[in-house]
């Protein structure tokens, strides 16, 4: 079974500098997606960023970055620039490819990272 | 419009009472899931339902029971409930099998069992 560990359960940094969350994963799938999910505290579940394991390009949006290793099975996210909006858990997220045999389409998630965003 | 909306937000009931939450989707989606975040924030699966047919069952206890009455409704209704119930219950849906589809999740069901 898949599983995915966020080591840091919480983290600060100041308004407009750069913060990178970890992500490590374990799979012996060879094909499958990452997604980071923010949850601010309206709780909403809110896709920040995803990436294809097949694809060797670094996913990026706006602000958000990722650092994907598949070697090291590794998927950091890289917060430019913070915001004070970007205040929130965020969860790193596995799912499998939908090619898989006896793939599943559920999302196996981190415990979560607390992100403060100091003023 | 809503993509994915649930009902109640809130729920506050006694143990050994017997609760439903529904979700309903408009995103023209095929898969709904059910999805439990615990006191700890930790979510995890539940259910998962494919064209209103049963695809995974992750170890839940009999007293939690699915219903997808068509594809775009996914409800949860859970008996006998118990203190360890309380959490924070989330729907999602998603289009089943395309390579790169996101789960859109609804607001959540924060239920709280006294």
């Amino acid at each position: 079974a898949q599983t995915v560990t966020q080591s840091q359960p919480e983290m600060s940094v100041q308004e407009a500098e750069t913060v990178t969350l970890s992500c490590t994963y374990d799979t012996s799938e060879s094909d499958y997606y990452l997604f980071w999910y923010k949850q601010p505290p309206s709780r909403q579940m809110i896709l920040v960023i995803r990436q294809e394991a097949y694809k060797q390009q670094n996913a990026t949006e706006n602000r958000f970055s990722v650092n994907f290793q598949k070697a090291a099975k590794s998927f950091s996210l890289k917060i430019s620039d913070s915001q004070l909006g970007d205040a929130a858990m965020y969860f790193c997220a596995y799912r499998s490819s939908p090619l898989t045999q006896g793939g599943s389409e559920k999302l196996v998630f981190g415990k979560g990272t607390k992100l403060t965003v100091n003023p | 419009d809503t993509a994915v909306s649930q009902t109640p937000k809130y729920l506050v009931t006694q143990m050994g009472n017997d609760k439903s939450i529904k979700c309903e989707q408009n995103l023209g989606h095929d898969t709904m899931y059910w999805y439990k975040q615990d006191s700890k924030k930790f979510l995890k699966i539940m259910f998962s339902y494919n064209n209103k047919e049963l695809i995974i069952n992750e170890t839940v206890p009999n007293r939690f029971s699915p219903k997808s009455p068509d594809k775009a409704h996914l409800n949860l209704h859970i008996n006998s409930l118990e203190l360890g119930d309380s959490a924070v219950y989330f729907c999602a849906s998603s289009r089943w099998g395309l390579s790169y589809n996101e789960q859109f999740f609804g607001p959540g069901t924060r239920l709280t069992v006294l």
